[in-house]
């Protein structure tokens, strides 16, 4: 166990709505980073959040955000869902972003179908 | 241009034997970080182990060694006395320290056979 939750596990939504995943950090940890797993694929950065500003982002376009709170919980908001932002999205935080062996502990995920 | 390069897909290997799991990566940046990622079907990401560019000896956790050959940037996982429980897609990833995201090779699917 790594004491990252993600919710919800599951969700199904349709072409255009628009989907909010969220994110509980391990404890004490500040920073948390976002990923998209596309099937049969690695895991692609989307973003990173450190004390709740944005620090970070992957190639991934606007409709994608997300926000950080001030007790490090975190969601990832997705706009105008498109077929293919159907994927596996993980959340994974990390004590502090300032040092060198900065391990990243990831929740289960939650797999989004859009159709 | 890719940089984590896992170039096995797949591996079936018998229970109790060693596996080596191959990751070369590609970087300009002097410090970087390796890691290794387990992802059983149940989607989570298990960190396995860490190597640091500038550690001077192989890291070591348990059952799972790093073989660091840093002049070859190559990163291979050793999992000795292997168990059905490793059964599971294994990551490689790299993070340099210019930089705060993880990339992540495509992965190899291991199979433990009884």
């Amino acid at each position: 166990e790594t004491g990252v939750t993600q919710s919800p596990t599951h969700l199904i939504k349709t072409r255009g709505q628009q989907v909010t995943l969220r994110c509980s950090s391990q404890s004490g940890h500040n920073t948390v980073s976002w990923y998209q797993q596309a099937l049969g694929q690695g895991p692609q950065f989307i973003f990173q959040y450190y004390r709740e500003e944005e620090n970070g982002r992957g190639n991934f376009p606007p409709r994608f955000s997300g926000l950080q709170f001030p007790n490090y919980s975190s969601e990832l908001n997705v706009n105008a869902l498109e077929l293919d932002d159907s994927a596996l999205y993980l959340c994974a935080s990390s004590l502090d972003r300032e040092r060198v062996k900065n391990i990243q502990y990831f929740g289960a995920g939650t797999r989004l179908s859009v159709l | 241009a890719q940089k984590i390069t896992q170039t096995q897909p797949g591996m079936f290997v018998q229970e109790k034997e060693a596996v080596t799991l191959d990751c070369t990566y590609d970087t300009s940046d002097p410090s970087y970080g390796l890691f290794w990622y387990k992802q059983p079907s149940s989607g989570e990401m298990i960190f396995l182990i860490y190597q640091g560019s500038y550690d001077q000896q192989n890291a070591t956790e348990g059952r799972y060694s790093l073989n660091f050959q840093k002049a070859r940037k190559s990163a291979n996982l050793v999992i000795s006395a292997s168990q059905l429980g490793d059964s599971a897609m294994y990551f490689c990833a790299m993070r340099e320290n210019r930089d705060d995201k993880i990339i992540f090779g495509k992965g190899t699917r291991l199979h433990i056979l009884p």
